[in-house]
């Protein structure tokens, strides 16, 4: 079946702490790959994708993932967090060639002042 | 200045009574979908539209419908609302070819919250 699997519902971080979000996928063939941001009372926004070339794409803000397609794995990172930085995160997986997403469960992110 | 819109933003309705939320992007998007949001289910497809008159279920499609007669617009219907649709619901809208498959990322509108009571 496909899916979308966030490890962590809740993370909390001091401001500068390193972050990292893991997201793997079951998902047949090709995919792209995407990271959404939704603020607190904001609809959501994108952050990152990766369709293709390199695996390691960079976003707004600071952010970063890297598509590890033999763990079937596409992490957020971002090496210093900011107080604004707290939000909801989510990973979506399409099919290449493809209308459907899939939307991982999110990933709270809390960072203290 | 692009956007997708949608209408209301807030809902109170009893279960039963039909209603619409209406959907409309301004960036001639082929592309056009409905997710609802629920805690710690993260967002399901409820249906979407690869083009005029062209549409498909997705993984939540029980009691609702589309429709799809203009490029900006694309209503969600529940015909007979019920409590378990009471949800935050987004409408999204992206560029895309037809037989190809999306092109690029999908464009958020603001979200209608939902109560059925």
């Amino acid at each position: 079946a496909q899916s979308v699997s966030q490890h962590n519902h809740h993370v909390i971080l001091s401001e500068a702490a390193s972050l990292e979000l893991g997201c793997n996928y079951s998902y047949g063939g090709t995919v792209n790959l995407f990271w959404y941001v939704q603020y607190p009372g904001q609809h959501l926004q994108l952050l990152l994708k990766y369709f293709s070339g390199d695996p390691l794409v960079k976003g707004i803000k600071g952010f970063e993932a890297e598509f590890i397609k033999s763990k079937f794995s596409f992490n957020l990172r971002k090496p210093s967090v900011q107080w604004s930085d707290t939000a909801e995160y989510f990973c979506a997986v399409q099919g290449t060639g493809g209308f459907k997403t899939i939307f991982g469960a999110g990933t709270r992110l809390f960072v203290k002042a | 200045e692009a956007q997708v819109t949608q209408n209301p933003r807030y809902l109170i309705t009893v279960t039963g009574k039909k209603l619409t939320v209406t959907c409309s992007q301004n960036m001639n998007h082929e592309y056009m979908s409905w997710y609802r949001q629920d805690p710690g289910l993260g967002l399901r497809q409820i249906y979407y539209s690869m083009n005029v008159e062209v549409t498909d279920k997705g993984d939540v499609p029980e009691g609702y419908k589309v429709s799809r007669k203009e490029k900006r617009n694309f209503p969600l219907i529940l015909e007979s609302p019920s409590p378990n649709q009471t949800s935050l619901y987004f409408c999204a809208s992206s560029l895309s070819r037809t037989r190809g498959g999306l092109t690029d990322t999908q464009y958020f509108g603001p979200g209608t919250r939902l109560t059925v009571l």
